[in-house]
């Protein structure tokens, strides 16, 4: 199976919450990111964390990290129209930045 | 400031060809990986390069070349091209090679092969 996973598509109401979850299955993962990618573009690298953290905040974005599950989430709050896009969740083991991506979650957000 | 560019944005060539693809990182960053993206799938890491040096290579075969100058700049070079090389190309430029920095994208490369 593949080392990261994630759903292919999610769709939300603009203004509620998303949230978007990410499994992986390497334990020795030290950091763990979420990308965003809109149509035409490159990779924007959202946020990371750590893997000896268990949540991070950083305005509308939260990103929770379950390590005995090797489970990841991004939430994102009052979600607006100019979210969407394509979400990569990416681990990365070891010192080098070398990081494995998962498929990309759609995320599209409707009025 | 400028951020990473590559070029050229968009790229048509014949099986069985060469194609050379170019990056420059962003003002003072010394690392250049990149990734190979198909249409509905994640990046898929190909080389790190850093103070010139290769880092890391990914899953690719040997057709797949790269080089890092002295101004940090990196060249992707593939040969003998397959169809299957369609792709986007992206180069990502970060101050160091360490696994908790941040890595800026390029807009990318698309490459057609037919």
């Amino acid at each position: 199976g593949e080392d990261v996973e994630q759903s292919l598509f999610l769709s939300v109401r603009e203004g509620d919450s998303s949230v978007i979850n990410c499994t992986y299955t390497d334990s020795s993962s030290t950091y763990l990111y979420w990308y965003k990618q809109e149509p035409g573009a490159g990779l924007q690298l959202l946020t990371y964390i750590f893997s000896n953290m268990d949540m991070k905040q950083d305005q509308r974005l939260t990103v929770l990290l379950n390590k005995k599950d090797k489970h990841l989430s991004l939430r994102i709050a009052d979600t607006q129209t100019g979210d969407s896009a394509i979400y990569f969740c990416a681990e990365n083991t070891g010192g080098s930045y070398i990081p494995t991506f998962g498929r990309g979650t759609s995320l599209i957000v409707h009025p | 400031d400028a951020g990473v560019t590559q070029s050229p944005t968009h790229l048509i060539k014949t099986r069985g060809q060469h194609v050379t693809l170019r990056c420059s990182p962003i003002s003072g960053h010394k690392s250049v990986s990149w990734y190979q993206q198909v249409l509905g799938q994640g990046p898929q890491f190909i080389f790190q390069y850093y103070e010139k040096e290769e880092r890391g290579r990914g899953n690719f075969p040997d057709r797949f070349s790269a080089r890092q100058f002295p101004n940090y700049s990196s060249e992707l070079n593939v040969n003998a091209l397959l169809l299957g090389d369609s792709a986007l190309y992206l180069c990502a430029s970060s101050p160091g090679s360490g696994g908790g920095t941040e890595a800026f994208f390029g807009q990318g490369t698309r490459l057609t092969v037919v």
